[in-house]
This record gives C-alpha cells, sequence and structure tokens, in this order.
C-alpha cells in the first residue's frame, strides 16, 4: 500500500515569488507520482507525472516537480507565479508494476497568491 | 479523448433517501473509482472495481454501496443518506495495466439535508 503526505495545509506567497509545495510519500514497490490542480468549483486537472527516467519534470503553466527516492519526496516548484496560479494542489501516488492499482492522494495545499 | 461523465453536477437529498451517483466512461477502461473530497482530508477512495461485477472497499466504504452491471457504468449508491455524507464526488477510470492514465469526472457536489 501507498500513502502521501503533502506538508503544508496553506501556502501563501506573493505574486512573482517562487514557491514550493512539499510532498513525501512511502511505498513498499515502485511508484508513479502525479500532481493535480483544483480551480475554485472546477474538477480536477492533471499538472504533471513522473513515470520513470528524469527525476526532474516539467509540467503545464510553468510547474515542475522533482523526484528524490532517497527522500522519498516529489516536491513541487514554480519560480514566479501568477495571480491566477491561487488553487487547491493534491499530490498522488500509484503503484508502478501491480495490476489494477489505485491512486492514493495526499490533503492537498491551498496556494494563496496575493498581489 | 476519453470522458468521464457524472450525471449530476450538483444534488440535494433529504436524510434517509436512497440516492444513486452515476458515472459512465466511454473508452472501454477496465477499472473504475469513486472517491469523496472534503476539506483538509483530500481525496479518500470509497470504492473500485477491477472490471465487470467486481468491486473492492476503498478506505471510507461505510455507508456506500456500488453496482458494476456494465464495463461503462459505475453507480455509487447511498442507501439511506446522512448529513455527513455531504461532500464532492469524484469518479475515475483507467485502463487496467496502465496505472498512470487516470481520467476524472467533473464531480457530483451532494449535499444531505
Amino acid at each position: 500500500a501507498q500513502s502521501v503526505t503533502q506538508l503544508d495545509s496553506q501556502v501563501p506567497v506573493f505574486e512573482e515569488a517562487p514557491v514550493e509545495l512539499r510532498c513525501n510519500y512511502s511505498s513498499s514497490v515502485s511508484v508513479y507520482l502525479f500532481w493535480y490542480v483544483q480551480y475554485p468549483n472546477q474538477g480536477l486537472q492533471l499538472l504533471l507525472k513522473y513515470l520513470s527516467g528524469s527525476t526532474l519534470v516539467k509540467g503545464i503553466n510553468g510547474f515542475e516537480a522533482e523526484f528524490n527516492k532517497s527522500q522519498t519526496s516529489f516536491h513541487l516548484r514554480k519560480p514566479s507565479v501568477h495571480i491566477s496560479d491561487t488553487a487547491e494542489y493534491f499530490c498522488a501516488v500509484s503503484g508502478a508494476e501491480t495490476s489494477g492499482s489505485r491512486l492514493t492522494f495526499g490533503e492537498g495545499t491551498q496556494l494563496t497568491v496575493n498581489p | 479523448d476519453v470522458k468521464v461523465t457524472q450525471s449530476s453536477r450538483y444534488l440535494v437529498k433529504r436524510t434517509g433517501e436512497k440516492v444513486f451517483l452515476e458515472c459512465v466512461q466511454d473508452m472501454d477502461h477496465e477499472n473504475m473509482f469513486w472517491y469523496r473530497q472534503d476539506p483538509g482530508l483530500g481525496l479518500r477512495l470509497i470504492y473500485f472495481s477491477y472490471d465487470v461485477k467486481m468491486k473492492e472497499k476503498g478506505d471510507i466504504p461505510e455507508g456506500y454501496s456500488v453496482s458494476r452491471e456494465k464495463k461503462e457504468r459505475f453507480s455509487l449508491i447511498l442507501e439511506s443518506a446522512s448529513t455527513n455524507q455531504t461532500s464532492m464526488y469524484l469518479c475515475a477510470s483507467k485502463l487496467d495495466r496502465e496505472n498512470y492514465g487516470y481520467t476524472f469526472g467533473s464531480g457530483t457536489r451532494l449535499t444531505v439535508v
């Protein structure tokens, strides 16, 4: 079984500042890792995913995340945020090689970008 | 594109009612999932199904049941709705062999009064 912990429930930042949203996971098998974003009153949108290969993953809207196997982390970063990045962000993990695996989510991080 | 369609965007039901939430996907996915989303708790898995007529309990199955009579349709059933089941419900699907290609519906916001 896998589990995910998002270390910050709320992250307030000013516009154009850099941001990091932290995510740690645990698993006894190899994993796929995901970041989803949910804008107010909208559904989930996939930001990026790590399947294999390069540990630095680039996603949509200028976000990127780095897979660190030794620290079991998958932190999300953006060098300069916009007001429109205000949303809730979810980290998630799925077993890589298990047939019928399930997606397990963290508790979510509310990112609020202030002018 | 794969589409996962949830029949209702908003639903208001009374305590004690039997409630059906419907989810349909159009890409022949074997696996389907029901999550509920609550503030501060993220998305928690209620039930999932590997294939037709198969179902597995997730992390919070109490008070819910599911039905998968056809491959494309996965129904979540609240046998007797209670106010603590007021939540956002999200359906998802994927191919059994691809543990990275999850597709989510837009969600159903259920209010039990």
